[in-house]
């Protein structure tokens, strides 16, 4: 199994540009899980998916971002205008009801 | 508020020393809990889980657990640590199974330097 799969690897992009991150879950998984890392912050829930619906995305910091999960293979996070403070290492992960999350390689975005 | 609150954020210890690093919870009721680790550069892998039964728990690379429900505990050990050891380590811990899949909520992690 090839594991999580996130892309791009890294993103630098300018203010005010639009930014899509995707990600595709382990085959056979049911949940999706999007994740933002920062020193400052630490590691942040922003939403999660179960069997392709929204479940919480009380953690996605404003209307900038959308998530969105057509299909159990597939997801993207999009942000829109993006800003600087956005700057962050988005992680996907996906896990079976009942077993644990795995993690992909993360995005490192870097809006300047 | 219901959090997870690692005790550390900064440890330094040298090689074949031993190591525990604390977690503490505040849910009530029945959660299962992980031990994540981040070497640096890379994602999250996971150490070790609880879900029920001994509450002691083997993981991978000589790591262990102990769930302590009455401290709300679960510390992560290991007796002698290495160099390769390095990295961040994060508690988690699913409060809520439900009919809604497995939220994690996540400490802040500490970050283990072992120097050599």
């Amino acid at each position: 199994d090839a594991g999580v799969i996130q892309s791009p690897r890294h993103e630098v992009t300018e203010m005010g540009q639009e930014v899509t991150l995707r990600c595709k879950p382990i085959s056979g998984h049911n949940s999706l899980f999007w994740y933002r890392q920062t020193m400052m912050r630490g590691l942040e829930l922003l939403i999660y998916f179960n069997n392709n619906v929204p479940i919480d995305d009380s953690g996605m910091p404003e209307d900038r971002f959308s998530a969105k999960m057509p299909n159990a293979s597939f997801s993207t996070l999009k942000i829109q205008p993006s800003e600087p403070r956005d700057s962050a290492v988005y992680f996907c992960a996906s896990s079976q009801r009942g077993f644990e999350q795995f993690f992909g390689p993360g995005t490192r975005l870097t809006v300047l | 508020a219901q959090s997870v609150s690692q005790h550390n954020h900064h440890v330094i210890l040298s090689e074949a020393a031993s190591l525990e690093l604390g977690c503490n919870y505040s849910y009530g009721g029945t959660v299962n809990l992980f031990w994540y680790v981040q070497y640096p550069g890379q994602h999250l892998q996971l150490l070790l889980k609880y879900f029920s039964g001994d509450p002691l728990v083997k993981g991978i690379k000589g790591f262990e657990a102990e769930f302590i429900k009455s401290k709300f505990s679960f510390n992560l050990r290991k007796p002698s640590v290495q160099w390769s050891d390095t990295a961040e380590y994060f508690c988690a811990v699913e409060p809520d199974r439900g009919e809604y899949g497995n939220k994690l909520v996540f400490g802040a992690g500490t970050i283990l330097r072992v120097k050599s």
